[in-house]
């Protein structure tokens, strides 16, 4: 069975640091990953999505950035944290045979 | 673009009884996917359902059961016998398939309370 791992799953950061959250899936091969971000008491805001190594789309123009080193990887950076980047950021592996989206733990992103 | 409309913020029940949650989209697409995903504290986003555009048939999971409107673009997810562990945030959410990404499309949610 497949299985999608996210760590930290909390991170508090200054203002000002750095930033790479990261997010692995088991148990399939070649899917489709996304990031999102969800502020309190809000819906889920794309941010980016991968249908392949190195194959990086970009929904919303930020500080954020997204890599995917390898097939069942994907990174979520920043050089610079600001206060408004502070959320939950949730990774989504999909099945390009089932199209449904399944979602990872979840990271709780704290900028102070 | 489509949208996505969770016209209840709030919603609560009485433990065992049955609650409908209401989702209606707007999309000019003949193909594709619904769904709703479950949101408890933990805030691990779960699939309860999923529905294809093209089966007439209402998807069921258990406890859980869909009534899907295409005519109307409604989507709505009927939950029986209310157990405590429901209470949690419910999203609808849209997908057409073979876009690039095959994006979702959420709606704002609902916010469902089981009582004891």
């Amino acid at each position: 069975s497949q299985t999608i791992h996210q760590w930290p799953a909390t991170l508090v950061q200054p203002v000002g640091s750095p930033l790479s959250l990261e997010c692995t899936v088991e148990g399939t091969s070649n899917p489709n990953l996304y990031w999102y971000r969800q502020a309190a008491g809000r819906g889920l805001q794309l941010l980016f999505y991968s249908v392949g190594i190195g194959q990086i789309s970009s929904e919303v123009p930020q500080n954020l950035s997204a890599s995917r080193p390898q097939d069942r990887q994907f990174i979520l950076s920043s050089k610079k944290l600001l206060l408004s980047d502070s959320g939950f950021y949730l990774c989504a592996w999909m099945s390009k045979s089932t199209d449904t989206q399944y979602f990872g733990p979840g990271t709780r992103l704290t900028v102070l | 673009a489509q949208t996505v409309t969770q016209s209840q913020p709030e919603m609560s029940v009485q433990e065992a009884e049955t609650v409908t949650l209401s989702c209606t989209y707007d999309t000019s697409e003949s193909n594709y996917y619904l769904f709703w995903y479950k949101q408890p504290p933990s805030r691990q986003m779960i699939l309860v359902i999923r529905q294809e555009a093209y089966k007439q048939q209402n998807a069921t999971e258990n406890r859980f059961s869909v009534n899907f409107q295409k005519a109307a673009k409604s989507f709505s997810l009927k939950i029986s016998d209310s157990q405590l562990g429901d209470t949690a945030m419910y999203f609808c959410a849209f997908m057409k398939p073979f876009n690039a990404g095959n994006m979702l499309t959420f709606g704002g949610g609902t916010r469902l309370m089981v009582k004891p």
